[in-house]
């Protein structure tokens, strides 16, 4: 069965540090993997998809099929960056399976 | 373009009533799935809806039911609520692709509380 964990419930660090996401999956077949990020008091929306190799907002994450890994990261952290993000898996179609989030909090 | 709306944004509820929650796709989108999102976790895939039909069903039990109109707008129906149905309900919505993978584009959710 597919499932996505992410090892971190809370994840603290100063503004202008690196930050590091981690995400780990499984899934039998050809996984798809996305980053969704929700703001305070916003709905949750995409922030990047592996498909598409961009980076988003100063964020980029990389599949790494040997380590079942889909770790986000972002070189130097902005106090506007602090939010819930979640790693997500797509099985069938449109069926997202998500992990229960990390909560990035970016002090001054 | 409009973006994702649902319907009502808060709601209570006793054990035992039934609860619908509404939701209108953004333009252009064919396809809705539902998620319940419980305090502290990820969201979990409840069902999806292509061309009026259910097409895909996490592991929620048969009193979570739901619909989808011609407009691609959809409810979410919940019978015989349970103190553990209390929860946001997230409703996003997509394009079929016969390829690759749907970006879900989200609403701001319902948050039902069962009490």
């Amino acid at each position: 069965a597919q499932r996505v964990t992410q090892p971190e419930k809370l994840l603290s660090v100063f503004k202008g540090a690196p930050v590091e996401l981690k995400c780990n999956y499984s899934y039998s077949g050809s996984p798809e993997l996305f980053w969704y990020v929700q703001y305070s008091r916003q709905r949750l929306q995409l922030l990047l998809r592996h498909i598409s190799r961009e980076s988003i907002k100063g964020f980029t994450a990389d599949l790494n099929k040997g380590e079942t890994s889909f770790h986000l990261k972002k070189p130097f952290a902005q106090e506007e960056d602090s939010a819930m993000y979640y790693c997500a898996l797509i099985t069938s179609g449109s069926r997202l399976t998500f992990g229960e989030g990390t909560q990035l909090t970016v002090n001054p | 373009e409009t973006g994702v709306t649902q319907s009502p944004t808060h709601l209570i509820k006793t054990r035992g009533q039934q609860v619908t929650l509404r939701c209108s796709s953004q333009s252009g989108h064919n396809t809705v799935s539902w998620y319940q999102q419980a305090l502290g976790q990820g969201p979990q895939f409840i069902f999806q809806y292509y061309r009026e039909e259910e097409n895909g069903r996490g592991n929620f039990p048969p009193r979570f039911s739901g619909l989808q109109f011609p407009n691609y707008s959809s409810e979410l129906n919940v019978n015989a609520l349970e103190l553990d149905d209390s929860a946001l309900y997230l409703c996003a919505s997509s394009v079929n692709r016969a390829a690759g993978a749907n970006v879900l584009t989200f609403g701001a959710g319902s948050r039902l509380t069962v009490l």
